[in-house]
């Protein structure tokens, strides 16, 4: 079983809302990851989570706000975000950060902000 | 430069023949590189994957050939089928154990029946 699980599928919020993205793996994996992904381009990777430490942040505005609570789960917490934000936010976990860990992508969660 | 370059960006294919994507990079830190597959609203999913001491790989109708004094690696889908139109990204994974991919831009292919 390679998948990796993300709710909600889709999600529309207010710039001022509060809204939480969901992450689940069932695949012992100990490294999860947030990329964001805008029409036509590539993933963009946001945040890294190594044994459920933070170990890689992008320069991501605070505005989004990243949770590990335990290995299975990831979150990401939304506040206060802009139009531009908008895109596909996508979640994907590896057995680990360094050789011979190939990454899966959940399905992603498809955020409009109005 | 921590860049992978990908082309063709687009690419139309006759269905049957053979579809045939690059990439190139140009930082030699990177130890692994996998190939995704995208249809429109889903999430990339792992095609192939090789890794710098190997030449060439191939999975089923699916092989990438690997060029390491180029820093080139190509995708070759043998018998392409309209079924194969999607979005396909290369990327490179950092040696920095930081598990980071860079993506390519991108090629969008379209198989014709």
């Amino acid at each position: 079983d390679t998948e990796v699980t993300q709710t909600p599928k889709h999600l529309v919020m207010g710039m001022t809302n509060k809204k939480s993205l969901k992450c689940e793996q069932h695949m012992g994996h100990r490294a999860m990851y947030w990329y964001k992904q805008k029409a036509k381009k590539p993933p963009e990777l946001m945040f890294v989570y190594s044994y459920e430490k933070l170990s890689i942040n992008e320069s991501v505005p605070s505005r989004f706000s990243p949770e590990c609570p335990n290995s299975s789960l990831l979150n990401l917490h939304l506040h206060a975000l802009q139009p531009e934000d908008s895109a596909l936010y996508l979640c994907a976990s590896s057995q680990g950060v360094g050789a011979n860990t190939e990454a899966f992508f959940g399905q992603g969660t498809r955020l409009t902000v109005v | 430069q921590q860049q992978v370059k990908q082309s063709p960006q687009s690419l139309i294919v006759q269905k049957g023949g053979i579809s045939i994507i690059n990439c190139a990079y140009e930082n030699t830190a990177f130890d692994y590189f996998p190939w995704y597959q995208q249809f429109p609203g889903k999430g990339p999913a792992l095609l192939i994957a090789i890794r710098p001491d190997v030449s060439e790989k191939k999975e089923g109708r699916f092989t990438i050939s690997f060029n390491k004094s180029a820093k080139q690696f190509s995708l070759h889908i043998m018998d392409s089928q309209p079924g194969d139109s999607a979005t396909y990204f290369c990327a490179a994974r950092l040696t920095s154990n930081t598990g980071k991919l860079i993506f390519g831009q991108g090629t969008t292919l379209q198989v014709k029946p």
